[in-house]
């Protein structure tokens, strides 16, 4: 079945720093994939997102490339900020089902 | 200004006890869903609509009930709460897309239930 595969965390970086967060799907069809973002006390917030191969999304400093080949959608930005510390979520948007299912969060943490 | 509300934002309650988490949406939304969350873990579906009238089980199996009689509210019971009902609940809502693709949805701030 369809799933998302992330990873884990946490993971603790510099002020500054690049940030990676890995993100691999399985899927039948043709998915939409999206990064949510939970900040501490908060509700998830759509971060960006793609809905078709080779689709660049892009928001706040991060980005996300849809790989249809190597199944990816990682998450990067260039220079971190202590203000990103959240809790991402790779998710995968079903085109069967229309369901959205997502990864098991990657925890950032940045220090100043 | 459109948004998506849940209360209470926290709750604790002794076992046994019916307890209804609130959800409503201003954005005319027809789609809406409930998730359950436990700490550092990914969201697992637990109910969605489609519309008033419409309710439907998720992936994860749940012993809570839903209704949807306004397009607006999506209300989630539990007629017995247990201690294995602790966990996170979130609302969230979304429109049908107009073109390719699955639509993002809004989230509510989300419940932390504790169940003693």
């Amino acid at each position: 079945g369809d799933s998302v595969t992330q990873m884990e965390g946490p993971v603790t970086l510099s002020e500054e720093a690049f940030l990676t967060i890995n993100c691999t799907y399985t899927a039948t069809g043709y998915p939409s994939l999206f990064w949510y973002v939970q900040y501490p006390g908060e509700g998830l917030q759509l971060l960006l997102k793609a809905t078709k191969a080779d689709d660049k999304g892009s928001n706040k400093g991060f980005e996300a490339t849809y790989r249809k080949e190597t199944t990816s959608f990682h998450l990067e930005k260039g220079s971190v900020q202590v203000s990103d510390s959240a809790v991402y979520f790779c998710v995968h948007g079903s085109s069967n089902t229309g369901k959205l299912i997502f990864g098991q969060g990657t925890t950032l943490q940045v220090k100043p | 200004e459109a948004d998506i509300y849940q209360t209470p934002r926290y709750l604790v309650i002794g076992t046994g006890k019916k307890i209804t988490l609130e959800c409503s949406q201003t954005m005319g939304h027809d789609k809406m869903y409930w998730y359950q969350q436990d700490p550092g873990m990914e969201l697992h579906l637990i109910h969605y609509s489609y519309g008033v009238n419409s309710t439907e089980k998720g992936d994860l199996s749940s012993e809570s009930t839903v209704s949807r009689i306004r397009t607006e509210h999506f209300p989630l019971t539990l007629e017995s709460a247990r201690p294995s009902h602790t966990s996170q609940y979130l609302c969230a809502s979304s429109e049908y897309p107009g073109g390719l693709g699955v639509e993002e949805q809004f989230f509510g701030p989300g419940t932390r239930l504790t169940v003693l």
